[in-house]
């Protein structure tokens, strides 16, 4: 089966500006979430969206929002960007849940200059 | 089938001790193993991570130790803090060569006063 696949794949934007990023889901996986990978700070996790409700949420301004739709579809907006928001953004599904074994898209390389 | 298993449902210490968080895994594949941290109604936070090309990581207060043989990783925590007590998550997964990340069900650490 298809695995999670996100959109756009890379990205370069500039400072102020705003990014939307899109995430598919495996099909049948109701849970997203939604990671920033940087050199040296590991694996931050973002939010969780479950059921078109957000779940869980990180440590993250709020410049940082998602969604999810009906599909479990899934997007995350980051708005007036920063330079340190350059990252990889990662997104991953789950049948039911953060904690469950979750499966991780190709991500999203951001690129702020 | 759990791969990852922290098989310490909670964990109380003395405020000031060493807490060690035990985590063991079954697949020899994994080369990459990371610790999360999470409050009530928040999401997890990044604490510490460790690819299989080493037997030790140190931040700060927290050390993990990584023993490929036995299949088995630890982290240490000194001095124990009040801010500790937080359920910790054990995460592995095969970098590059695979799309997941297996997470344990976590312990519940409880620091003493």
């Amino acid at each position: 089966k298809a695995g999670v696949t996100q959109t756009p794949r890379y990205l370069i934007k500039t400072r102020g500006q705003q990014v939307t990023l899109s995430c598919s889901p495996i099909s049948g996986h109701r849970s997203v979430s939604w990671y920033q990978q940087t050199p040296g700070q590991g694996l931050q996790f973002l939010f969780e969206y479950f059921s078109e409700t957000q779940r869980n949420k990180g440590n993250f301004p709020g410049r940082f929002s998602g969604r999810q739709f009906s599909n479990s579809r899934s997007e995350m907006n980051v708005s007036t960007l920063e330079l340190g928001d350059s990252a990889l953004y990662l997104c991953a599904s789950s049948f039911e849940g953060w904690e469950e074994t979750q499966y991780f898209g190709p991500g999203t390389r951001l690129l702020v200059l | 089938d759990q791969q990852v298993k922290q098989n310490s449902p909670s964990l109380s210490v003395q405020e000031g001790r060493i807490s060690i968080l035990n985590c063991d895994y079954t697949n020899s594949m994994f080369d990459y193993f990371l610790w999360y941290k999470k409050y009530p109604a928040e999401g997890p936070t990044f604490l510490i991570s460790i690819s299989s090309i080493k037997d030790k990581n140190e931040d700060g207060r927290f050390t993990v130790f990584l023993n490929k043989s036995a299949k088995h990783l630890s982290l240490h925590i000194v001095p124990s803090q009040p801010g500790d007590s937080a359920v910790y998550f054990c995460a592995a997964s095969v970098r590059n060569r695979d799309d997941k990340i297996i997470f344990g069900k976590g312990t519940r650490l409880h620091i003493l006063p």
